[in-house]
């Protein structure tokens, strides 16, 4: 039961260059998040999906696009790298309103 | 926007001395959970309490809650070096699937 995996660890962009940051649960859990994390600014909700099939935007969506490939799989994708996107990248799962499970995150540098 | 706001934004304190720090939020919570990041890693789900619960324990950990000030505590009882890390709160409220974080409070314990 690995819980939360995301790839790749670090990854270092230019600008106007595209990634998918890849996010993968075992938990059989419906809801899957991706957050972005900058200093002093605590998590920010970028998209969601409540269950598979669906996504949702959240608090700061622009610049990034998602797939909820299957249950297991949540992808977040940068079409076009912006160095205001530099950030830590948390992907997390849960089932209902119970505790989330997050990944180790994903360091983006975009230069 | 985020509702949970912790305080203070950060603390120190010597290894053996207790630990408070407080939450508070904007709307009505079905339930409140506390989280621990340490540097670098992703968040690690510490506590859920409901919103019909007063209090909760779990090992050196207590958590209040207090549905009519919309506010809740976390105490860490004779803190040690390993409980230094970032602490958040994350609130759930109605039938969304998205909880919502505070900043966190920067908790240094110092040996």
């Amino acid at each position: 039961n690995a819980g939360v995996t995301q790839t790749p660890k670090f990854q270092v962009l230019k600008t106007g260059q595209s990634m998918t940051l890849q996010c993968a649960q075992d938990m059989n859990h419906n809801s899957m998040y991706w957050y972005r994390q900058d200093p002093g600014m605590g998590l920010r909700l970028i998209y969601y999906s409540a269950s598979e099939g669906t996504t949702d935007k959240g608090e700061v969506p622009n610049g990034y696009n998602v797939s909820r490939l299957n249950k297991r799989e949540f992808s977040l994708r940068l079409e076009s790298a912006a160095p205001s996107q530099t950030s830590v990248y948390f992907c997390a799962s849960r089932q209902g309103q119970l505790k989330q499970y997050f990944g180790p995150g994903t360091r983006l540098t975009v230069t | 926007s985020q509702q949970g706001e912790e305080d203070p934004q950060a603390l120190s304190i010597q290894e053996g001395e207790n630990a408070t720090m407080n939450c508070s939020y904007k709307t009505s919570i079905n339930n409140l959970q506390w989280y621990r990041q340490n540097s670098g890693r992703g968040l690690v789900h510490l506590i859920l309490i409901r919103s019909n619960e007063r209090e909760k324990h779990s090992g050196r950990l207590r958590v209040t809650l207090d549905t009519s000030k919309k506010s809740s505590s976390l105490l860490i009882t004779a803190s040690r070096a390993a409980d230094t890390a970032s602490y958040f709160c994350a609130t759930d409220g109605g039938g969304s699937y998205i909880p919502t974080f505070g900043r966190g409070t920067s908790l240094i314990v110092h040996p």
